[in-house]
């Protein structure tokens, strides 16, 4: 069964600070997709990096970073020099490929505040 | 903007009424999903579309939940006699259909049973 784990429910740092907010995964299929999406205030879910299970390079993209390691289930994403626009629920999500919908199964989120 | 529209935003309504959804993708995504949230939970699906085909039912899908996806195109979800407990925001999400595509979501359905 798949399962999202996000021990972090709730963060708050400083503008500038460097923020990083774990995921731990459990899944029986060899290959899926790891994905980090965001909720502003607002309500609708914004996507922000996906990753799948062949690929473990690390990336960076602008202000954001991912690591992802198969070895402990982890797919830890980073924002570095977090500003107040960051403030927001974080959730990160998994799907199979396996089954054919490829459903997201979301872990309970991660409320991120970024003070001035 | 994501392209996927979803109407109404909010939707109050008397417990024991029916209520309808309404979802458009964009028309490229052949893939569009359901899925309910909860207060300080994350989203939860509900069930699969691809084109016009439901191909999946979470069991959180009971019988007084009904979905349709017409010629592919828009997509409704039904809530027929409904109970407090169906107070959540209902959102819908599309992705186009290669392996591992990101879904881009709507910006969600509240629904208030009081």
């Amino acid at each position: 069964a798949q399962k999202v784990t996000q021990a972090q429910t709730e963060i708050s740092v400083v503008e500038k600070e460097d923020v990083t907010l774990d995921c731990v995964y459990e899944t029986r299929d060899t290959t899926y997709y790891l994905f980090w999406y965001k909720q502003p205030p607002s309500g609708e879910l914004v996507f922000l990096i996906r990753r799948n299970s062949f690929d473990e390079q690390n990336e960076i993209s602008g202000r954001y970073s991912w690591n992802f390691q198969k070895s402990t289930s982890s797919f830890n994403f980073t924002i570095t020099a977090s500003q107040v626009v960051d403030s927001a629920v974080y959730f990160c999500a998994l799907s199979e490929a396996q089954g054919g919908s490829e459903k997201l199964v979301f872990g309970k989120g991660m409320k991120l505040t970024v003070n001035p | 903007d994501t392209g996927v529209s979803q109407d109404p935003r909010h939707k109050i309504t008397k417990r024991g009424q029916n209520v309808t959804f309404r979802c458009d993708p964009i028309s490229e995504h052949n893939r569009l999903y359901w899925y309910r949230q909860t207060l300080g939970q994350g989203p939860e699906f509900l069930t699969y579309f691809q084109n016009e085909a439901q191909l999946e039912k979470s069991r959180l899908l009971s019988d007084r939940f009904s979905a349709e996806r017409p010629k592919g195109s828009f997509s409704t979800l039904e809530i027929q006699r409904t109970e407090q407990g169906d107070s959540a925001m209902y959102l819908c999400a599309a992705a186009r259909g290669r392996q591992g595509a990101e879904a881009f979501f709507g910006q969600g359905t509240r629904l208030t049973v009081v």
